[in-house]
C-alpha cells in the first residue's frame, strides 16, 4: 500500500522464497512497461519489460504479469537470493516513438539469509 | 564496453549557486536523458537530448538547462539552487529515440 514521507513499501522474504512485487500504473494509454532494480548507490538497472499486447513475460528467475483491466503489474522473482535485495520500480511508457518512462515510487525488497 | 559515466559522484553547494553535472553515454549511444531522484522517490524525467537538441522536457523550471555535445556527451546545469534541488541526478543513454535507456550511477547533489 502507499507509504508516507520517506518510507517505501517494503517486502521482507526469506532466501529461497518466491517474491511478488506489485505496481499500479496510472495511464491507460501506456503501452510499454519496464521493471527496474536499484541497489544502494547505483542507478536503476533494467530487469524485464512487457508490451501492452502481452499479459505475461518470463525471464531468468523473473516473470512479469500485466493486467490492463485493472492497470496492474507484478514482478515475480523465483528463489529469491540476498543479492536481489534492492528497491524495485515499475515504469510505464506511453510510446508514440518516445521512450520516457514514468516511474512509480518503488518497493524495497529485503531478503533475509 | 564502458557504460554510462557521470561526474562528479558527489557535490555540495549552497543556495543560490549554480552547478554543472556531466554525463558520457554508453559507447555507441547518441541520446541522453536526465532524471532527478529525490530520496525515497522514483526518478523524475527532466529532459532528453538527441542530435544536440532538447527533444522532450518534463515538468521542471527553466533553472534546469542542458546541452549535448557533438560527441554525444551531455551537461545538466541548474541555476539559483534551492534546498529542494538536493537529489540524485541520473543520466541515461540510448541508441536513438524510442529505445530502452541505460542508467549511470548518478551524481548526489546536496544543497546547504
Amino acid at each position: 500500500g502507499e507509504s508516507v514521507g520517506l518510507h517505501l513499501p517494503t517486502l521482507s522474504v526469506q532466501e529461497g522464497d518466491n517474491s511478488i512485487i506489485n505496481c499500479a500504473y496510472s495511464n491507460s494509454a501506456s503501452d510499454y512497461f519496464i521493471w527496474y532494480k536499484q541497489e544502494s548507490g547505483k542507478g536503476p538497472q533494467f530487469i524485464i519489460d512487457i508490451r501492452s499486447n502481452m499479459d505475461k513475460r518470463q525471464g531468468q528467475r523473473v516473470t512479469v504479469l500485466l493486467n490492463k483491466t485493472v492497470k496492474h503489474l507484478s514482478l515475480q522473482i523465483a528463489a529469491t537470493q540476498p543479492g536481489d535485495s534492492a528497491v524495485y520500480f515499475c515504469a510505464e511508457n506511453i510510446g508514440g516513438g518516445s521512450y520516457i518512462p514514468t516511474f512509480g515510487r518503488g518497493t524495497s525488497l529485503i531478503v533475509h539469509p | 564496453d564502458a557504460g554510462v559515466t557521470q561526474s562528479p559522484t558527489h557535490l555540495i553547494k549552497t543556495r543560490g549557486q549554480q552547478v554543472t553535472l556531466r554525463c558520457s553515454p554508453k559507447s555507441g549511444h547518441d541520446t541522453v536523458s536526465w532524471y532527478q531522484q529525490a530520496l525515497g522517490q522514483g526518478p523524475q524525467f527532466i529532459f532528453q537530448y538527441y542530435e544536440e537538441e532538447e527533444r522532450q522536457r518534463g515538468n521542471f523550471p527553466d533553472r534546469f538547462s542542458g546541452h549535448q555535445f557533438p560527441n554525444y556527451s551531455s551537461e545538466l546545469n541548474v541555476n539559483a539552487l534551492l534546498l529542494g534541488d538536493s537529489a540524485l541526478y541520473l543520466c541515461a543513454s540510448s541508441l536513438g529515440l524510442g529505445q530502452p535507456q541505460h542508467f549511470g550511477d548518478g551524481t548526489r547533489l546536496s544543497i546547504l
